[in-house]
């Protein structure tokens, strides 16, 4: 079956640092990936994604570029905000299929 | 525009009695989830509708859980009878097209206590 796997968090680091959230997946075919964005207590939202092989997905200063050979989806941000402090879901859907699969969601708190 | 709502934001009752949990997508979309939220679980999809129509409910975790969508502007969630392991939030999301694009717009969440 289909599977995401992120790194533990949280993960903790200082304002204007470089961000990096691993990402790998397990999925037959050729699936679409994602990056959800959860602030304290509100919903999940969309922050970048990417359907094909070598495509790089960009949004708010992140950014993150499908790597088929490797089977991942790293996110990475240059230097982050106080503001970014969240928590980050990589995802994956098939092709054919009707179904988000999330990983476990990554807790990243930046310090001023 | 509204986003997808959910009601009520926070729930907290006691074991036995019977939880309703309400969702009304954006407006045109025609797929609505719902998803589980705890720390030992993550995020958990408990059943998906598609024009309406469940689609798979799979992920609802026993007969105690019950899910409807008598219209394309409304949705709930029920569990009868509640135990505190249902302690959790529940998102509903929503999204549109054809077929499944993985762009999904989240309800801010019903935090669920269980006593």
């Amino acid at each position: 079956g289909n599977s995401v796997t992120q790194m533990e968090g949280p993960v903790t680091l200082s304002e204007e640092a470089f961000l990096t959230i691993n990402c790998t997946y397990t999925a037959t075919g050729y699936p679409s990936l994602f990056w959800y964005v959860q602030y304290p207590g509100e919903g999940l939202q969309l922050l970048l994604k990417a359907t094909k092989a070598d495509d790089k997905g960009s949004n708010k200063g992140f950014e993150a570029t499908y790597r088929k050979e490797t089977t991942s989806f790293h996110l990475e941000k240059g230097s982050v905000q106080v503001s970014d402090s969240a928590v980050y879901f990589c995802a994956l859907i098939k092709a054919a299929g009707n179904k988000l699969t999330f990983g476990g969601g990554t807790r990243v708190l930046v310090k001023p | 525009d509204a986003g997808v709502i959910q009601s009520p934001r926070h729930e907290v009752t006691e074991m036995g009695q019977e939880v309703t949990l309400r969702c009304k997508p954006i407006s045109g979309h025609n797929s609505l989830f719902w998803y589980r939220q705890t720390m030992m679980r993550g995020l958990e999809l408990l059943i998906y509708f598609n024009n309406n129509v469940p689609i798979d409910d799979s992920g609802m975790p026993e007969d105690r859980f019950s899910a409807k969508m008598p219209n394309a502007s409304f949705s709930t969630l029920k569990i009868q009878p509640s135990e505190p392991r249902d302690s959790a939030v529940y998102f509903c999301a929503s999204s549109f097209g054809a077929r499944a694009t993985g762009e999904l717009f989240f309800g801010e969440g019903s935090r669920l206590t269980v006593l």
